[in-house]
């Protein structure tokens, strides 16, 4: 199980669109349309905000959207928000009752 | 309230054992299948494995780096899942969260502890 690779950071104006890409393999991300993002702010624990690659959950407003091409799974965050400075970490099942993370993005507001 | 508690964290030596709980509130315990997530200091999260519900006769699975140290179990009676961790290493050392998913979101952690830290030094 290798993690799953996102780049270390991102950022985007309030109002813009950022998107954070999510790569792994044809074993997991590209297997499966089981991908989850998952938002965490300094201190607190990680809060579901997309699951089976673009759905959303109850309350997750509707500028937070997700996709996938082949190997590779996209989070797109749009209007963005002081609020949305935040790490996102991305995750796949892999197969055989197992689960991998991606290494994390830190996203800016500037 | 839908909620999730985990407790159980603390200083161990390398080497040692600790088992952590992870109690259950507000929704069915038995419906959701548990998972438990580390996070070491500064660092992203990891997944440590899950333990899947009654109707998918408690299969558990683990990140492969830590099949045979550590053990997830669960008891229906108590809604409360455990993590028992043997043979700790100093790199265990983390904040420990448990989450749980449905079959509505199987791989959807939409619920999540606070946390429990563990500490592993000599």
């Amino acid at each position: 199980q290798s993690a799953l690779t996102q780049p270390p950071s991102a950022s985007g104006s309030p109002g813009q669109s950022v998107t954070i890409s999510c790569t792994g393999t044809s074993s997991d991300v590209g297997a499966y349309n089981y991908v989850s993002w998952y938002q965490q702010h300094p201190g607190k624990a990680p809060k579901l905000m997309i699951y089976d690659l673009s759905k959303r959950p109850s309350g997750v407003p509707d500028r937070f959207s997700g996709s996938k091409s082949g190997n590779t799974a996209s989070l797109t965050v749009s209007g963005l928000q002081a609020e949305d400075e935040a790490d996102y970490y991305c995750t796949s099942y892999a197969g055989n009752n197992n689960l991998v993370f991606g290494g994390g993005t830190k996203l800016t507001v500037l | 309230e839908m909620q999730l508690v985990e407790s159980g964290g603390g200083l161990v030596q390398p080497g040692g054992s600790l088992k952590l709980s992870c109690a259950a509130s507000g929704f069915t315990f038995s419906d959701s299948v548990i998972y438990w997530v580390r996070q070491a200091s500064g660092k992203g999260l990891e997944w440590v494995g899950r333990i899947r519900n009654k109707a998918n006769n408690y299969a558990p699975g683990y990140a492969d780096s830590l099949k045979g140290r550590f053990t997830i179990s669960r008891d229906e009676s108590k809604n409360t899942a455990y993590l028992q961790m043997n043979s700790l290493k100093t790199e265990d050392s983390a904040i420990y969260y448990c989450s749980r998913s449905t079959e509505v979101m199987p791989f959807g952690m939409d619920v999540w502890g606070q946390g429990t830290t563990v500490t592993v030094s000599s």
